[in-house]
């Protein structure tokens, strides 16, 4: 079985500081792991993902994200936060045995203070 | 890149009314997904199509859930005889999909939020 957990329900950052938001997670097989960001009234948007190789992944908007096999985490980071940077943020993983769909975790919601 | 697009945006119904959603997925992708969004909630897996094939279905999916994909492109999801339980947001996405093309990124439509009284 696959699972996501985002131990935070919400962060809270000032804007210019860098931000972390955690993601561990359990899956059969290797991880393909994906975080995706949501803002109210739109879809799901995709961030970034891991898939193989370096263990440091770049994505949109100035976010990266760190895998670590050993501590099966995921965190999302950000050097320096903005204020448009608010807004819901999942964690998501594929086993690359078994099922084809995303298993999400529950969301962190990232409020940046100005 | 005209991205997924999502038909109604929003629905109302009265309990034990049936609906029906549509998804136009990109149109290079061959992978489709359906998922659900309760509020406070990560999606949750629903249904996925190759092509035509439905080839895996959630136990969330129950007997009053249907999905199609009859030509390979648009997707509908009926829901029968409509609960207040069944009250979400349903989310469709697409993806390529190619040998080992779990890794590939899913990109996801606005939503349908379904309301029902």
């Amino acid at each position: 079985a696959q699972s996501v957990a985002q131990p935070e329900d919400q962060v809270n950052v000032a804007e210019g500081n860098p931000l972390t938001v955690k993601c561990t997670y359990s899956v059969s097989g290797n991880p393909y792991l994906f975080w995706y960001v949501q803002y109210p009234n739109r879809g799901l948007q995709f961030l970034l993902k891991y898939i193989t190789g370096d263990n440091l992944v770049k994505g949109s908007y100035g976010f990266e994200a760190e895998f670590n096999k050993s501590q099966t985490s995921f965190h999302l980071k950000k050097p320096s936060a903005l204020v448009s940077d608010s807004a819901l943020y999942f964690c998501a993983v594929i086993g690359d045995t078994g099922r084809r769909a995303l298993t999400f975790g529950s969301g962190t919601r990232l409020q940046v203070q100005p | 890149d005209t991205g997924v697009s999502q038909d109604p945006r929003h629905k109302i119904t009265k309990r034990g009314q049936n609906v029906t959603f549509r998804c136009d997925p990109i149109s290079e992708h061959n992978r489709l997904y359906w998922y659900r969004q309760t509020l406070g909630q990560g999606p949750e897996f629903l249904t996925y199509f190759q092509n035509e094939a439905q080839l895996e279905k959630s136990r969330l999916l129950s007997d009053r859930f249907s999905a199609e994909r009859p030509k390979g492109s648009f997707s509908t999801l009926e829901i029968q005889r409509t609960e207040q339980g069944d009250s979400a947001m349903y989310l469709c996405a697409s993806s390529r999909g190619t040998s080992g093309g779990a890794g590939n990124e899913q990109f996801f439509g606005p939503g349908t939020r379904l309301t029902v009284l």
